[in-house]
Protein backbone atom coordinates (compact mmCIF):
# COMPACT_ATOMS: atom_id res chain seq x y z
CA UNK A 1 0.00 0.00 0.00
CA UNK A 2 1.33 3.22 -0.84
CA UNK A 3 1.95 5.26 2.19
CA UNK A 4 3.81 8.89 3.26
CA UNK A 5 4.71 9.39 7.09
CA UNK A 6 5.56 11.88 8.71
CA UNK A 7 7.46 13.29 11.93
CA UNK A 8 6.99 14.38 14.59
CA UNK A 9 3.57 15.59 14.27
CA UNK A 10 4.22 18.57 15.37
CA UNK A 11 7.23 20.84 16.62
CA UNK A 12 7.74 24.49 18.16
CA UNK A 13 10.84 26.08 18.20
CA UNK A 14 12.44 29.43 18.94
CA UNK A 15 13.03 32.29 16.02
CA UNK A 16 16.36 31.70 14.52
CA UNK A 17 16.32 27.94 15.34
CA UNK A 18 16.79 25.73 12.77
CA UNK A 19 14.67 22.53 12.23
CA UNK A 20 14.53 19.37 10.41
CA UNK A 21 11.80 17.68 9.78
CA UNK A 22 11.31 13.80 8.26
CA UNK A 23 9.70 12.33 5.76
CA UNK A 24 9.50 8.50 5.24
CA UNK A 25 7.74 6.91 2.02
CA UNK A 26 6.48 3.50 0.44
CA UNK A 27 5.36 4.77 -2.67
CA UNK A 28 6.09 2.63 -6.16
CA UNK A 29 6.88 2.74 -8.17
CA UNK A 30 8.48 6.39 -7.21
CA UNK A 31 8.11 9.54 -9.77
CA UNK A 32 9.22 12.34 -7.71
CA UNK A 33 8.50 13.65 -3.75
CA UNK A 34 7.27 17.30 -3.27
CA UNK A 35 7.17 19.62 -0.08
CA UNK A 36 4.45 21.91 0.38
CA UNK A 37 4.00 24.27 3.09
CA UNK A 38 0.34 25.05 4.46
CA UNK A 39 -0.52 28.00 6.23
CA UNK A 40 -3.87 27.88 8.39
CA UNK A 41 -6.87 28.36 6.20
CA UNK A 42 -5.28 28.54 3.18
CA UNK A 43 -4.17 25.60 0.43
CA UNK A 44 -0.84 24.20 0.43
CA UNK A 45 1.69 25.95 -1.33
CA UNK A 46 4.58 23.91 -3.50
CA UNK A 47 8.21 24.54 -1.97
CA UNK A 48 10.30 21.73 -3.80
CA UNK A 49 10.06 18.66 -6.28
CA UNK A 50 12.69 16.49 -6.59
CA UNK A 51 13.12 13.55 -8.50
CA UNK A 52 14.70 9.81 -8.02
CA UNK A 53 18.53 11.44 -9.06
CA UNK A 54 18.21 14.70 -7.05
CA UNK A 55 19.68 14.04 -3.39
CA UNK A 56 19.03 17.91 -2.60
CA UNK A 57 17.06 20.58 -3.40
CA UNK A 58 16.82 24.59 -1.97
CA UNK A 59 14.31 26.98 -1.73
CA UNK A 60 15.62 30.13 0.15
CA UNK A 61 15.93 29.24 3.58
CA UNK A 62 14.48 25.86 2.97
CA UNK A 63 16.67 22.71 2.00
CA UNK A 64 15.17 19.18 1.16
CA UNK A 65 16.94 16.14 0.81
CA UNK A 66 15.85 12.77 -1.08
CA UNK A 67 17.49 9.18 -0.11
CA UNK A 68 15.96 6.98 -2.73
CA UNK A 69 17.64 4.11 -1.57
CA UNK A 70 16.20 4.11 2.12
CA UNK A 71 12.92 6.21 0.63
CA UNK A 72 13.81 9.17 3.17
CA UNK A 73 13.51 12.87 2.47
CA UNK A 74 14.05 15.68 5.30
CA UNK A 75 13.14 19.29 5.27
CA UNK A 76 15.37 21.52 7.35
CA UNK A 77 14.58 24.94 7.55
CA UNK A 78 17.44 27.60 8.49
CA UNK A 79 17.36 30.88 10.96
CA UNK A 80 13.17 30.22 11.42
CA UNK A 81 11.00 33.16 10.90
CA UNK A 82 7.45 33.66 12.70
CA UNK A 83 6.25 33.29 8.89
CA UNK A 84 7.58 29.68 8.67
CA UNK A 85 5.17 29.04 11.21
CA UNK A 86 2.65 26.42 9.25
CA UNK A 87 1.88 22.47 8.53
CA UNK A 88 4.76 21.21 5.98
CA UNK A 89 2.85 18.61 3.60
CA UNK A 90 5.22 15.61 2.29
CA UNK A 91 3.73 14.45 -0.69
CA UNK A 92 5.16 11.68 -2.62
CA UNK A 93 3.81 11.03 -6.40
CA UNK A 94 3.63 7.21 -7.76
CA UNK A 95 4.01 6.67 -11.73
CA UNK A 96 0.30 5.38 -12.35
CA UNK A 97 -1.77 4.94 -14.89
CA UNK A 98 -4.49 6.98 -13.08
CA UNK A 99 -3.27 10.22 -12.88
CA UNK A 100 -5.46 11.71 -10.14
CA UNK A 101 -4.25 9.29 -7.67
CA UNK A 102 -0.93 9.89 -8.30
CA UNK A 103 0.16 11.76 -5.46
CA UNK A 104 -0.11 10.78 -1.86
CA UNK A 105 -0.14 12.84 0.65
CA UNK A 106 1.37 12.72 4.51
CA UNK A 107 -0.51 13.84 7.40
CA UNK A 108 1.73 16.81 7.48
CA UNK A 109 3.83 18.27 10.54
CA UNK A 110 2.80 21.40 12.58
CA UNK A 111 5.54 23.19 13.51
CA UNK A 112 5.01 26.53 15.28
CA UNK A 113 7.81 28.98 15.26
CA UNK A 114 7.86 31.05 18.79
CA UNK A 115 9.46 34.75 19.78
CA UNK B 1 -2.30 36.20 -12.87
CA UNK B 2 -4.84 35.44 -10.14
CA UNK B 3 -4.35 32.02 -8.57
CA UNK B 4 -6.74 29.06 -8.26
CA UNK B 5 -10.13 30.51 -6.76
CA UNK B 6 -12.76 29.06 -4.77
CA UNK B 7 -15.83 29.76 -3.26
CA UNK B 8 -17.30 29.98 -1.07
CA UNK B 9 -14.81 30.06 1.61
CA UNK B 10 -17.00 28.99 4.11
CA UNK B 11 -20.25 26.79 3.70
CA UNK B 12 -22.78 25.94 6.39
CA UNK B 13 -25.57 23.59 4.81
CA UNK B 14 -28.15 21.29 7.49
CA UNK B 15 -28.39 17.86 6.80
CA UNK B 16 -30.17 16.92 3.80
CA UNK B 17 -29.29 19.89 1.73
CA UNK B 18 -27.17 20.37 -1.42
CA UNK B 19 -23.64 22.02 -1.18
CA UNK B 20 -22.13 23.34 -3.88
CA UNK B 21 -18.31 23.71 -4.17
CA UNK B 22 -16.91 26.29 -6.86
CA UNK B 23 -13.03 26.53 -8.69
CA UNK B 24 -11.74 28.81 -10.99
CA UNK B 25 -8.80 27.15 -12.18
CA UNK B 26 -5.37 29.66 -12.71
CA UNK B 27 -5.91 31.19 -16.35
CA UNK B 28 -4.60 28.76 -18.80
CA UNK B 29 -4.88 25.44 -16.94
CA UNK B 30 -7.34 22.50 -18.20
CA UNK B 31 -6.47 20.20 -15.21
CA UNK B 32 -8.63 20.30 -12.07
CA UNK B 33 -8.13 17.94 -8.47
CA UNK B 34 -10.47 17.94 -5.64
CA UNK B 35 -9.15 17.02 -2.37
CA UNK B 36 -10.69 16.53 1.07
CA UNK B 37 -8.97 17.44 3.91
CA UNK B 38 -10.33 16.12 7.72
CA UNK B 39 -8.81 17.72 10.92
CA UNK B 40 -5.00 16.17 11.50
CA UNK B 41 -5.34 14.10 8.23
CA UNK B 42 -3.53 14.43 5.26
CA UNK B 43 -5.23 15.64 2.05
CA UNK B 44 -7.09 12.69 0.04
CA UNK B 45 -7.74 12.71 -3.59
CA UNK B 46 -11.60 13.20 -5.03
CA UNK B 47 -12.02 13.16 -8.55
CA UNK B 48 -9.41 14.68 -11.47
CA UNK B 49 -11.35 16.43 -14.30
CA UNK B 50 -10.09 18.00 -17.69
CA UNK B 51 -12.16 20.35 -19.16
CA UNK B 52 -16.00 18.35 -19.79
CA UNK B 53 -14.32 15.05 -19.14
CA UNK B 54 -13.66 13.24 -15.45
CA UNK B 55 -10.06 11.74 -15.59
CA UNK B 56 -10.40 9.32 -12.49
CA UNK B 57 -12.98 9.92 -10.02
CA UNK B 58 -11.81 6.88 -7.88
CA UNK B 59 -11.02 9.50 -4.69
CA UNK B 60 -15.17 9.82 -4.98
CA UNK B 61 -17.85 8.40 -2.37
CA UNK B 62 -20.30 6.73 -5.19
CA UNK B 63 -23.26 8.27 -4.01
CA UNK B 64 -24.50 11.92 -3.55
CA UNK B 65 -21.17 13.55 -4.86
CA UNK B 66 -20.29 14.78 -8.05
CA UNK B 67 -18.45 16.83 -10.14
CA UNK B 68 -18.02 18.53 -13.20
CA UNK B 69 -15.66 20.85 -15.19
CA UNK B 70 -18.11 22.45 -17.83
CA UNK B 71 -16.29 24.16 -21.06
CA UNK B 72 -17.36 27.65 -19.87
CA UNK B 73 -17.31 28.47 -16.27
CA UNK B 74 -15.63 27.36 -13.19
CA UNK B 75 -15.74 23.30 -11.82
CA UNK B 76 -18.41 22.16 -9.13
CA UNK B 77 -18.11 19.91 -6.30
CA UNK B 78 -21.56 18.78 -5.62
CA UNK B 79 -22.68 17.13 -2.48
CA UNK B 80 -26.62 15.94 -2.30
CA UNK B 81 -28.33 15.26 0.93
CA UNK B 82 -24.98 16.60 3.32
CA UNK B 83 -24.59 14.33 6.44
CA UNK B 84 -22.71 15.59 9.23
CA UNK B 85 -19.46 13.23 8.44
CA UNK B 86 -19.45 15.70 5.07
CA UNK B 87 -17.68 18.61 6.86
CA UNK B 88 -14.46 19.09 6.16
CA UNK B 89 -11.98 21.45 4.09
CA UNK B 90 -12.57 20.53 0.13
CA UNK B 91 -9.49 22.46 -1.79
CA UNK B 92 -9.28 22.21 -5.43
CA UNK B 93 -5.98 22.11 -7.39
CA UNK B 94 -4.90 22.79 -10.68
CA UNK B 95 -2.23 22.71 -13.19
CA UNK B 96 -1.42 23.33 -16.95
CA UNK B 97 -1.09 19.52 -18.05
CA UNK B 98 -1.49 16.14 -16.18
CA UNK B 99 -0.05 15.58 -12.68
CA UNK B 100 3.35 13.20 -14.34
CA UNK B 101 6.77 14.11 -13.70
CA UNK B 102 7.32 17.64 -12.34
CA UNK B 103 4.63 19.04 -13.06
CA UNK B 104 3.48 21.89 -10.14
CA UNK B 105 -0.36 21.70 -8.14
CA UNK B 106 -1.36 25.19 -7.57
CA UNK B 107 -3.97 25.06 -4.87
CA UNK B 108 -6.65 27.65 -3.86
CA UNK B 109 -7.78 28.16 -0.33
CA UNK B 110 -10.48 26.01 -0.14
CA UNK B 111 -14.11 25.84 1.17
CA UNK B 112 -14.65 24.88 4.61
CA UNK B 113 -17.64 22.43 4.88
CA UNK B 114 -19.97 22.77 7.67
CA UNK B 115 -22.91 20.59 8.36
CA UNK B 116 -25.53 21.15 11.23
Amino acid sequence: KNQVEQSPQSLIILEGKNCTLQCNYTVSPFSNLRWYKQDTGRGPVSLTIMTFSENTKSNGRYTATLDADTKQSSLHITASQLSDSASYICVVSADLRQAGTALIFGKGTTLSVSS
Amino acid sequence: NAGVMQNPRHLVRRRGQEARLRCSPMKGHSHVYWYRQLPEEGLKFMVYLQKENIIDESGMPKERFSAEFPKEGPSILRIQQVVRGDSAAYFCASSLRPPQGQEKLFFGSGTQLSVL
